[in-house]
């Protein structure tokens, strides 16, 4: 079955500091990969989704991730971080069934440090 | 925003008692699911639709039931509610079954059972 493992549940980081949120899928074909955002009492945003057209992905508000197939991974990174960054933090893959059936990690809280 | 409402917003509810969720779209969109939200466990799939009548089970399918009859509605009962079952609850949809395709969320609805 496919899963994705988030490693860390919190994260703390100083305002302007690098964010790094780490993800591992668990796949036997090309994954497709997306990470959320979910900001207090909100549902979840899509940042960005890795579909194999390249392996360095950008999405919103400056985040990014990479796709690196031989440590079966997908972190997300921003260099600098911002206190707007504060929230949970959801990678997820997709498996394809009757419907698009996705199977997220347990999430990483992220706080900034002022 | 996509168009996802959620109803309720916040809901309390006696142990045994039957409870509706209503998740509305406006998009057209065929694929319809809900989630729920808990600790430690991320999102995880309860039913979904892949069409008017169409469902299929999740992976914590059970003590819901889904339902249906309209493109825009789909439905979440729990048919004798339990305190296991509290928690928050999202509705999503997708535009197809393509696992690039993401899905897009609602806002939540609360519920707790007493």
């Amino acid at each position: 079955a496919q899963s994705v493992t988030q490693l860390g549940s919190h994260v703390s980081v100083s305002e302007g500091a690098l964010v790094l949120l780490r993800c591992n899928y668990s796949s036997s074909v090309p994954p497709y990969l997306f990470w959320y955002v979910q900001y207090p009492n909100q549902g979840l945003q899509l940042l960005l989704k890795y579909t194999s057209a390249a392996t360095l992905v950008k999405g919103i508000n400056g985040f990014e991730a990479e796709f690196k197939k031989s440590e079966t991974s997908f972190h997300l990174t921003k260099p600098s971080a911002h206190m707007s960054d504060a929230a949970e933090y959801f990678c997820a893959v997709s498996v394809q069934n009757t419907g698009n059936q996705f199977y997220f990690g347990t999430g990483t809280s992220l706080t900034v440090i002022p | 925003d996509a168009g996802i409402t959620q109803s309720p917003r916040h809901k309390v509810t006696e142990t045994g008692t039957p409870v509706t969720l209503r998740c509305h779209q406006t998009e057209n969109h065929r694929y319809m699911y809900w989630y729920r939200q808990d600790p430690g466990h991320g999102l995880r799939l309860i039913h979904y639709s892949y069409g008017v009548k169409d469902t299929d089970k999740g992976e914590v399918s059970d003590g819901y039931s889904v339902s249906r009859s309209k493109t825009e509605d789909f439905l979440l009962t729990l048919e004798s509610a339990t305190s296991s079952q509290t928690s928050v609850y999202f509705c999503a949809i997708s535009e197809s079954a393509a696992p690039v395709t993401e899905a897009f969320f609602g806002q939540g609805t609360r519920l707790t059972v007493v």
